[in-house]
């Protein structure tokens, strides 16, 4: 089984709509993280994660939240999409210097 | 802050021939750095990483990375390339972490490699 899963792998929604992406992970790590990845820019920290009790944006927060239920769990959440959020998600943790990603959501905001 | 720049988007070559990736950063500090790999249709791997010590990185799948504190580069290279190596490369680089802090990830917009038989 993969240490990092998330759910759905792919999803396709509309303007307007309110839509949770999430991510589980085994590996026993504290540290969690949401990126998003566009074509020729390689990936932005959307936010990040410390402990069920900490969490913290990164550079492109505007219109994403995110919920750390447990330490295995981090969800990010699309208020109201709109197509420019049209991207590909990870969902990663780390142990010390290292990061270990998701196999990716791809999101299509029509 | 740091940035990193990968110099090449795409990179063509044929079957058994080396390939270099070349990537270049920025940084007042010293920096850790890391090359990932992106199979088709998968999340990224860690192929390799620089953290200390020596400046010659071995990482997976017979791939290595040298770190140059001067030039101020990490590039990634292969003696002899497989069809399977076909996939998007990121390099990436954090600043050294002060105790209790977070620096976090910078990745590079990524090299696309494409082995040709």
């Amino acid at each position: 089984d993969a240490d990092v899963t998330q759910t759905p792998r792919n999803r396709i929604t509309k303007t307007g709509k309110r839509i949770m992406l999430e991510c589980s992970q085994t590996k026993g790590h504290d540290r969690m993280y949401w990126y998003r990845q566009d074509p020729g820019l390689g990936l932005r920290l959307i936010y990040y994660s410390f402990d069920v009790k900490d969490i913290n944006k990164g550079e492109i927060s505007d219109g994403y939240s995110v919920s750390r239920q447990a330490q295995a769990k981090f969800s990010l959440s699309l208020e109201s999409a709109i197509p420019n959020q049209t991207a590909l998600y990870f969902c990663a943790t780390s142990e010390g210097e290292t990061q270990y990603f998701g196999p990716g959501t791809r999101l299509l905001v029509l | 802050a740091q940035s990193v720049t990968q110099l090449d988007s795409q990179v063509p070559v044929f079957e058994e021939a080396p390939v270099e990736l070349r990537c270049n950063y920025s940084s007042s500090v010293s920096v850790y750095l890391f090359w990932y790999v992106q199979y088709p249709n998968q999340g990224l791997q860690l192929l390799l990483k620089y953290l200390s010590g020596s400046t010659l990185v071995k990482g997976i799948n017979g791939f290595e990375a040298e770190f140059n504190k001067s030039q101020t580069s990490f590039h990634l290279r292969k003696p002899s390339v497989h069809i399977s190596d076909t996939a998007e490369y990121f390099c990436a680089v954090s600043r050294l972490r002060a105790s209790g802090g977070y620096n976090k990830l910078i990745f590079g917009a990524g090299t696309r490699l494409a082995v040709h038989p």
